[in-house]
């Protein structure tokens, strides 16, 4: 298995507040990627990067924002979170851009905003 | 226009019995890879099969083919000799070049469930 984790795996939080995502992988890889799952659209892409310090924005990116500081490392942060950002969160790393390369994900992150 | 398109919702098969989720995608990019992963009900997203747009035989894991027409757009797959622990959502994605970051595009998913 890809050593992908995230963190936390859970979250309750309240309207307003800030709250930052973590993924933390181990296979060196250059791509990683944030999406969202939601009943009835199956995931979606928010941000990616394609190295350190390089982001750029997916689908649906409003309310977010990403740093990737560090190879492994890659942040997701709502500023201030909404309702409609309760979701499953779920990270991903590709080797490779190559529409043949497998992206390989993260557990998930489970985030209810009250 | 969607880009994947599952049409089942859900589908219901009997232990042994192989059964074929439906993926229709839609691309002008001439490269490009079709990719099928498997959420079961704890909720990771476990990848099954790929194939590439230039690859001229079905791509086959064990159990798990891919039933690739490109000239009809469809990226099939075939599950044969279903198990119990086949029961999952089923999602069909594509990567093409001009996505950015070359990032997956998802269906929707297909529920499968399989029965003793």
């Amino acid at each position: 298995d890809a050593g992908i984790t995230q963190s936390p795996r859970h979250k309750v939080t309240e309207t307003g507040t800030p709250v930052t995502l973590r993924c933390h992988q181990t296979e060196n890889h250059r791509y990683m990627y944030w999406y969202r799952q939601d009943p009835g659209h199956g995931l979606r892409l928010i941000h990616y990067s394609y190295g350190v310090k390089d982001t750029d924005k997916g689908e649906v990116s409003d309310g977010y924002s990403v740093s990737r500081s560090k190879t492994e490392d890659f942040l997701l942060t709502l500023e201030s979170a909404t309702s409609s950002q309760t979701s499953v969160y779920f990270c991903a790393i590709s080797e490779r851009p190559d529409p043949l390369n497998e992206q390989f994900f993260g557990p998930g992150t489970r985030l209810t905003v009250l | 226009a969607q880009k994947i398109t599952q049409t089942q919702p859900g589908m219901f098969v009997q232990e042994k019995e192989a059964v074929t989720l439906d993926c229709t995608y839609d691309t002008s990019d001439p490269s490009y890879g079709l990719f099928w992963y498997k959420q079961p009900s704890s909720g990771e997203m476990i990848f099954l099969i790929y194939q590439g747009s230039y690859d001229q035989q079905n791509a086959t894991e064990g159990r798990y083919s891919l039933n690739f027409q490109k000239a009809r757009k469809s990226a099939n797959l075939v599950i044969s000799a279903s198990q119990l622990g086949d029961s999952a959502m089923y999602f069909c994605a594509m990567r093409e070049l001009n996505q950015a970051g070359t990032a997956l595009i998802f269906g929707k998913g297909t529920t499968l469930s399989v029965s003793s």
